[in-house]
């Protein structure tokens, strides 16, 4: 079974700091989400990344397949970044596309 | 419409009660997934709807009853429930089921059994 850990579980930043929240997984997968989630409410799918680097705005996302590694990393956080941050990848033994192994995720908190 | 519409929000109901939650998308996704997420845990899946037909029921009790009119909807009808199925209940889609893709998920509906 593929695990999913992230570190670290929680974060604590000051507005306009770079922030970093990182993901290993166990068994090799062919993408990675990342995945947001404000407090009480729905979740927005950030990426889905398979290799190399992909942006979004403030967000960037990196992903090593062979060191079964991702990072997201936010720049010049703001206090509406604070939710927490999800990582999911596909089981590997196949399986539904929704059928995602979800990391514990990271709670993010930016201080004005 | 990059949009998945979940209704209705929050919810309260009794153990005798029936009651039905609704997902809307109009992406044209071919897959539509219930998940369960109690608070501090991620999502658990529920169940999984591939070209309107229903593909896995994660050995979901009874008392929750999947339905998907058409590809546009899917609906998760209560009955007869317990306390500790209070929850927030997502509703996710993407293109298929099988393949990867990223998945689009609704704001959700807070559900309170009494």
């Amino acid at each position: 079974k593929n695990e999913v850990e992230q570190s670290p579980q929680n974060l604590t930043a000051q507005e306009g700091e770079f922030i970093t929240i990182n993901c290993s997984y166990s068994v090799g997968i062919s993408a990675l989400h990342w995945l947001q989630q404000h407090p009480g409410g729905g979740i927005v799918s950030l990426f889905m990344l398979s290799s190399g680097k992909k942006k979004h705005g403030r967000l960037i996302a990196t992903i090593n397949i062979q060191e079964k590694h991702s990072s997201l990393h936010i720049t010049a956080s703001h206090p509406r970044d604070s939710a927490v941050y999800i990582c999911a990848v596909p089981p590997n033994y196949g399986g539904s596309q929704g059928n995602l192994i979800f990391g514990k995720g990271t709670k993010l908190s930016v201080k004005p | 419409d990059t949009e998945v519409t979940q209704t209705p929000k929050h919810l309260v109901m009794g153990m005798t009660n029936k009651k039905s939650l609704k997902c809307e998308q109009h992406m044209g996704h071919r897959a539509m997934y219930w998940y369960k997420q109690k608070a501090k845990k991620p999502p658990e899946l529920m169940f999984v709807y591939s070209y309107e037909k229903l593909s896995i029921n994660e050995s979901v009790p009874s008392r929750f009853s999947p339905e998907c009119p058409n590809s546009s909807l899917l609906n998760l009808h209560l009955h007869a429930l317990q306390p500790e199925d209070s929850a927030l209940y997502l509703c996710a889609s993407s293109q298929d089921a099988d393949r990867e893709g990223e998945l689009f998920f609704g704001e959700g509906s807070r559900l309170t059994v009494l």
